[in-house]
């Protein structure tokens, strides 16, 4: 059984910080991995997708790395702002056809200080 | 307009009350996905459907069911709801392409006394 883990569960870091966030998962047979992010009273938001073929994605202030042998994905935020404050969630694919489309992790919630 | 909507967005109810949870989606996706989340958890996969006719289990399927009317609308239902079944609901769409990007709504709170 896949399991996904965030460490650590909740992080404040003061603006204008570099960050990064930590995913890691037990089964490396994985389709594709995608982060999220989650406030309060909406839904998810998908940040970036990163397939097994790939070993990072960027957008913005955003890159996402993945180690498939290692288990590991790290999202790291750049010049972080008070508006990132958020919940960030990490999924791993197996392929479509599975019963398990994704797993998730618990998440990890970011605060940024002004 | 938001991709993927959700009714009703909060919903107080009473045990042994049938809830019905519904979704729509105008992305023109076929895969739909309603997922929980618990409180400090990530989500978990309660059913899935491929196209109309292709309903699946996921993994906590026990005490809900669904139905897929159209490509754009999938519906969860709580036949007899009770306390454990207070948690946030998200319905997700993707398409059948290599991909398989999931697009979530905004989620139903809800809760049952």
């Amino acid at each position: 059984k896949q399991e996904v883990t965030q460490i650590p569960a909740a992080l404040s870091v003061p603006e204008g910080e570099n960050l990064v966030l930590n995913c890691s998962f037990t089964d490396s047979a994985i389709y594709n991995l995608q982060w999220f992010r989650q406030d309060p009273g909406k839904g998810l938001t998908s940040l970036l997708l990163i397939q097994s073929s790939q070993r990072e994605q960027t957008s913005g202030r955003l890159n996402a790395s993945l180690d498939k042998s290692s288990g590991r994905s790290t999202l790291y935020i750049a010049a972080s702002q008070p508006g990132d404050s958020a919940t960030y969630l990490c999924a791993v694919s197996r392929p479509p056809g599975s019963a398990r489309q994704l797993t998730f992790g618990s998440g990890t919630q970011l605060t940024v200080l002004p | 307009d938001a991709d993927v909507t959700q009714t009703p967005r909060n919903r107080i109810t009473k045990t042994g009350k049938r809830i019905m949870l519904e979704c729509s989606q105008t992305k023109g996706h076929d895969r739909m996905y309603w997922y929980r989340q618990d409180p400090g958890l990530g989500l978990q996969l309660i059913y899935y459907s491929f196209d109309v006719k292709d309903i699946n289990k996921g993994e906590i399927s026990d005490g809900y069911s669904v139905s897929r009317q159209a490509q754009a609308k999938f519906s969860l239902s709580l036949e007899s709801a009770i306390p454990n079944q207070t948690a946030l609901y998200f319905c997700a769409t993707s398409d059948t392409g290599t991909v398989n990007e999931q697009f979530f709504g905004p989620g139903t709170r809800l809760t049952v006394l």
